[in-house]
């Protein structure tokens, strides 16, 4: 099956400090997810990333779409506490169905005032 | 407000007992989905479902069985048969044109097989 790489596994920052995190592909994706999770809850939709090279701004937080089209990777700048949860990567392959998305493993924030 | 109502938030169930999650939505999409989630891992697909009374198992459908005759509901079984039925699940939902691209997930529920 498909499998992502999404990297660090944890980060622990102080606020104010920009954040990154990628996902790496072992096939070619035609859709890149970015989700955060807070604890206890299901995870929210940060960014939609749908062609390769695509550059995409969501307030403090952007991604872009990896020209290989094998890569994403997040940035947020200026972290502040409530930015702390889980960020997952997800994506879709280009054969692959409509209703099936892989999911990296996660990147745990955890932001000190 | 509309959304993705998933019940009960925890659930404790004893080996051998088979146990059904809800998941309501008021969205008005045609796609629901379930994943599992174990610490320390990515969502795993279990079950989806594109329209009423059809659906297809994802990629780790053994021991879970669903069910979807109303639009609105697509409740999961864990059954006895699952191995290792402690995790957290999570429900979604998607309009059919834009599938799994943007999905719209519950708040979950978490089991623990005692």
């Amino acid at each position: 099956g498909q499998q992502l790489n999404q990297s660090p596994q944890s980060m622990f920052i102080q606020e104010g400090e920009d954040v990154s995190m990628n996902c790496t592909s072992s096939s070619i994706f035609n859709t890149w997810l970015w989700y955060k999770q807070d604890p206890g809850e299901g995870p929210v939709l940060l960014i939609a990333l749908y062609k390769a090279g695509e550059l995409t701004s969501n307030g403090r937080l952007t991604a872009q779409f990896g020209i290989t089209r094998k890569d994403s990777f997040l940035n947020i700048s200026a972290s502040i506490p409530s930015d702390v949860g889980i960020y997952f990567c997800a994506g879709r392959d280009s054969g692959g169905s409509n209703y099936k998305l892989t999911f990296g493993k996660g990147t745990l924030l955890t932001v000190n005032p | 407000d509309g959304g993705i109502t998933q019940s009960p938030k925890y659930l404790f169930r004893k080996e051998g007992q088979n146990v059904t999650l809800s998941c309501e939505q008021n969205l008005n999409h045609d796609a629901m989905y379930w994943y599992r989630q174990d610490p320390g891992q990515g969502l795993r697909l279990i079950y989806y479902s594109q329209i009423v009374n059809d659906f297809q198992k994802g990629d780790i459908a053994e021991g879970y069985s669903v069910s979807r005759e109303k639009k609105e509901s697509f409740p999961l079984t864990v059954t006895s048969a699952q191995k290792n039925p402690t995790a957290f699940y999570l429900c979604a939902s998607s309009t059919r044109s834009l599938g799994a691209n943007v999905l719209t997930f519950g708040a979950g529920s978490r089991l623990t097989v005692l």
